[in-house]
């Protein structure tokens, strides 16, 4: 089956600081998501971005499908953004990275 | 709109029970799916059902089985449960099959002692 692998597996940051994270994928997906979780275990969808590049506020995310990579740009980082963060990607079944652990610190 | 919901929200089992686990989708939405997340990792897919058909299934034992009923709700059983199957239970719905952008309920915490 697909690998996807997440890095880093750990960010610590200050608030206001900005962050990417990256998601690489071993084959050619039909479609990949972006969720944050948070501290209740709530998956929250934050973009669904099979390929291209779309931004929501502070979020920005990127597809490059033939390179088979999605990045996650959060910019100007709030407490409210910590939890851990997936990305999915689905073909013959949807499969999970391990996830990004954010600590944004006041 | 209401987003998914399960039920119920926790759960304590004994070895070798029996449960249950209910999702509704989101109105509209006809494609359910199950996932399983043990502490400490990303969830792993289970099924996918769309339009009352099994589209999907991950690598779980038969102990696991689901359904998915007329009006798009679907039931997740657990048969003679084991330790191993203490985690969170998360069911997604999306519009269509082919695991389409996927809304997530906020799961199902179930405990076996």
């Amino acid at each position: 089956g697909i690998q996807v692998e997440q890095s880093p597996p750990d960010l610590i940051l200050q608030e206001g600081a900005n962050s990417t994270l990256r998601c690489n994928f071993s084959d050619s997906v039909n479609n990949l998501q972006w969720f944050h979780q948070n501290p209740w275990g709530q998956l929250i969808n934050l973009f669904y971005i099979p390929s291209g590049t779309k931004q929501n506020g502070r979020l920005s995310a990127t597809t490059v499908a033939t390179e088979r990579y999605s990045l996650l740009y959060i910019s100007s980082s709030q407490t409210t953004d910590s939890g851990v963060y997936f990305c999915a990607v689905a073909r013959d079944d949807m499969r999970f990275g391990a996830g990004t652990r954010l600590t944004v610190k006041p | 709109d209401a987003g998914v919901t399960q039920s119920p929200t926790h759960l304590i089992k004994t070895r070798g029970q029996h449960v249950t686990l209910r999702c509704s989708p989101i109105s509209g939405h006809k494609s359910v799916s199950w996932y399983q997340q043990v502490l400490g990792q990303g969830p792993q897919f289970i099924f996918q059902y769309y339009e009352k058909e099994e589209r999907g299934r991950g690598n779980f034992p038969d102990r696991f089985s689901a359904r998915q009923f007329p009006n798009y709700s679907s039931e997740l059983n657990v048969n003679a449960l084991l330790l191993g199957d203490s985690a969170l239970y998360l069911c997604a719905s999306s519009l269509r099959d082919t695991y389409y952008e996927q809304y997530f309920g906020p799961g199902t915490r179930l405990t076996v002692t």
